[in-house]
């Protein structure tokens, strides 16, 4: 029953190589998020999707792209990979419609550890 | 850049009641004071959020002053559980403002 997972835990690769992270969520909520937690313990949101269309793009490099199938699901995937991008990854979900007390309130996955050697 | 400030560690006894400060002197009229832990190696975990009045669930109460300048978290009980970092985040609703934007947060531990 948990309401955000990420695949894989942990993901260990080679420089250059191209990988994904999978993102999906059971709480009906229509917007996704992904973050980046870096060796320093800073979070920092990369992007969100609401309703399949991106929203926000922080100035991360487009070797990064989220791809949404559906509303439960958002996949990060990364291209030629450098050793700056190692990092924990977040994926997190909101509703953002409607006038419910506890809308937009993000909830998180448990995270997924890449290393890039 | 956050828009809040917290003190980066405080210490709490074991089933003493945990208050975690934030200055957020700069917060707007439609910003809300969100607080999220991250517990180690997890992902952050809700806590409450409130505009102006003060609020309280299952796991916390938060304060908010009525100059909306400041707010208290109060865990009424730690448990060693609740060691964790502390953030204090304000955000306004929906849209692309309702980022959220990660301070430093307040590291608290929880001590028998």
């Amino acid at each position: 029953d948990t309401a955000v997972s990420q695949t894989p835990k942990y993901l260990v690769t080679q420089m250059g190589n191209d990988k994904s992270i999978k993102c999906e969520q059971n709480l009906g909520h229509d917007t996704m998020y992904w973050y980046k937690q870096d060796s320093k313990k800073f979070l920092k949101i990369m992007f969100s999707y609401n309703n399949k269309e991106l929203i926000i793009n922080e100035t991360v490099p487009n070797r990064f792209s989220p791809k949404s199938p559906d509303k439960a699901h958002l996949n990060l995937h990364i291209n030629s990979l450098e050793l700056g991008d190692s990092a924990v990854y977040f994926c997190a979900s909101s509703l953002t419609s409607g006038r419910a007390r506890r809308a937009d309130t993000q909830y998180f996955g448990p995270g997924t550890r890449l290393t890039v050697l | 850049d956050a828009k809040t400030t917290q003190p980066p560690s405080m210490d709490c006894a074991e089933g003493r009641a945990a208050n975690l400060p934030c200055n957020h002197s700069t917060i707007s009229g439609n910003e809300y004071v969100y607080w999220y832990r991250q517990i180690h190696s997890q992902g952050p975990q809700y806590i409450i959020h409130g505009l102006k009045n003060n609020e309280t669930n299952e796991m916390a109460s938060l304060i908010i002053t009525e100059d909306r300048k400041s707010s208290t978290l109060i865990l009424p009980h730690a448990t060693l559980r609740d060691t964790a970092v502390y953030y204090c985040i304000v955000r306004a609703y929906g849209g692309s403002q309702g980022n959220l934007i990660f301070g430093k947060g307040t590291k608290l531990s929880v001590k028998p």
